[in-house]
């Protein structure tokens, strides 16, 4: 089976504009979550998507937001950059049945904010 | 606040011994937690992990330990190998009740001397 893949792997973008990231899940997971890594705070929980309905989130701004489509493949936008969305963005996908199935991640999307 | 701490940030094991990683929790409504690795340019690995209502879970030379009183598991690897250098991530589900996915650790970095 192919694992999760994300698109682009990198990317780089001035303050003020928007991006969107890709993410494809593992062929039958159901649930796709969005995770960012900054140095500082380590791995921290963005969003989850069940069945095309966002199902929890995390404790950052309305800037960030995303979207699953029904072949659970999922999208994250973020509005308005500033220099501290710099940061590694991972997407992994579960069956998606409870929170605690397992979770597969992908390489992650780097982005750079100048 | 930080809900789940990984207080070493680096560890150095000679290859051959046993490496033990340690993470404490604070937030009572964990109950699944999960050991993750990390390589660089890589998304984290889903290593292994262990439900509440066991102490203790064996896979291969990965072992995980909760002791829910003290609020703290560990990983040993045993006996550790160059392959096993790498970030390693605990993390933390409250599955009954938590709408905040999976709660990560800041990471150990492991280096396996040879």
């Amino acid at each position: 089976k192919a694992g999760v893949t994300q698109t682009p792997r990198y990317l780089i973008k001035t303050r003020g504009q928007q991006v969107t990231l890709s993410c494809s899940p593992i062929s039958g997971h159901r649930s796709v979550s969005w995770y960012q890594q900054t140095p500082g705070q380590g791995l921290q929980f963005l969003f989850e998507y069940f069945s095309e309905t966002q199902r929890n989130k995390g404790n950052f701004p309305g800037r960030f937001s995303g979207r699953q489509f029904s072949n659970s493949r999922s999208e994250m936008n973020v509005s308005t950059l500033e220099l501290g969305d710099s940061a590694l963005y991972l997407c992994a996908s579960s069956l998606g049945g409870r929170v605690a199935d397992t979770q597969y991640f992908g390489p992650g999307t780097r982005l750079t904010v100048l | 606040d930080q809900q789940v701490k990984q207080n070493s940030p680096s560890l150095s094991v000679q290859e051959g011994r046993i490496s033990i990683l340690n993470c404490d929790y604070t937030n009572s409504m964990f109950d699944y937690f999960l050991w993750y690795k990390k390589y660089p340019a890589e998304g984290p690995t889903f290593l292994i992990s262990i439900s509440s209502i066991k102490d203790k879970n064996e896979d291969g030379r990965f072992t995980v330990f909760l002791n829910k009183s003290a609020k703290h598991l560990s990983l040993h690897i045993v006996p550790s190998q160059p392959g096993d250098s790498a970030v390693y991530f605990c993390a933390a589900s409250a599955e009954g009740g938590g709408a905040d996915g999976l709660t990560f650790g800041k990471g150990t970095h492991l280096i396996i001397q040879p």
